[in-house]
């Protein structure tokens, strides 16, 4: 039968590769910005934060960077393991509080 | 990281049926939020809820949706009159000590038949 839905980008790495997975946002006014990894039949969780007054942030093995120029966030995993292997979704919303805007996902498979 | 767990997990209900979905929060939270997700799809806001009272709803969270908090411990969403289309995982979401950082539950899987 016919599929519905979104077709999600995939990406495809070894275990032991890094990964970077990628987000455009549009609304110049966000200030907040989060990652969080989806797992299947499962919530999201939240891997790693970052406000618009910064351009980096550093975690356990993920790295965010935002670049407000391009509208562009990314996520960078280190050493990707084959628990990584999830959707990612990239999200953002203008004040502390507000709903949180969600972007498409990417779909991170790593191969051993 | 802050818990939240959802009741019931899985929810089948008859098309215009009423359905209670909650959200039981461990310890005290700041904000309360409902997304839902439909299969295969990007996460969707519904409603915020702050200091017991909608703070901001989307264009879906219409007259069959509402919300509440009665006894300041569990956080319903209620549907009226199910459809077809609410068919999607609910999932429930808390801020805690920073109003930034939403947690989201397991969720409940909606299915209407």
């Amino acid at each position: 039968g016919e599929s519905v839905g979104l077709h999600l980008p995939t990406l495809s790495v070894q275990e032991g590769d890094n990964s970077i997975i990628n987000c455009a946002y549009s609304n110049s006014a966000s200030d907040y910005f989060i990652w969080y990894k989806q797992e299947s039949g499962k919530g999201p969780q939240f891997i790693i934060d970052i406000r618009s007054n910064m351009d980096k942030r550093q975690g356990q093995r993920v790295t965010v960077l935002l670049n407000k120029t391009v509208k562009h966030l990314s996520l960078q995993i280190a050493a990707t393991q084959p628990g990584d292997s999830a959707v990612y979704f990239c999200a953002e919303n203008e004040n502390s509080g507000y709903a949180l805007n969600f972007g498409k996902g990417t779909s991170l498979l790593v191969t051993p | 990281e802050p818990e939240v767990t959802q009741t019931p997990s899985h929810q089948v209900t008859q098309m215009g049926q009423e359905v209670i979905l909650r959200c039981v929060p461990i310890s005290n939270h700041l904000y309360f939020y409902w997304y839902r997700q439909i299969l295969g799809q990007k996460v969707e806001f519904l409603v915020s809820f702050y200091n017991n009272e909608i703070s901001e709803k989307s264009e879906i969270f219409d007259d069959q949706f509402s919300v509440e908090r009665p006894d300041g411990s569990n956080f319903t969403l209620k549907i009226r009159s199910t459809k077809l289309e609410d068919s999607a995982m609910y999932f429930c979401a808390i801020t805690h000590r920073d109003p930034d950082t939403q947690y989201f539950g397991p969720g409940t899987r909606l299915t209407v038949l």
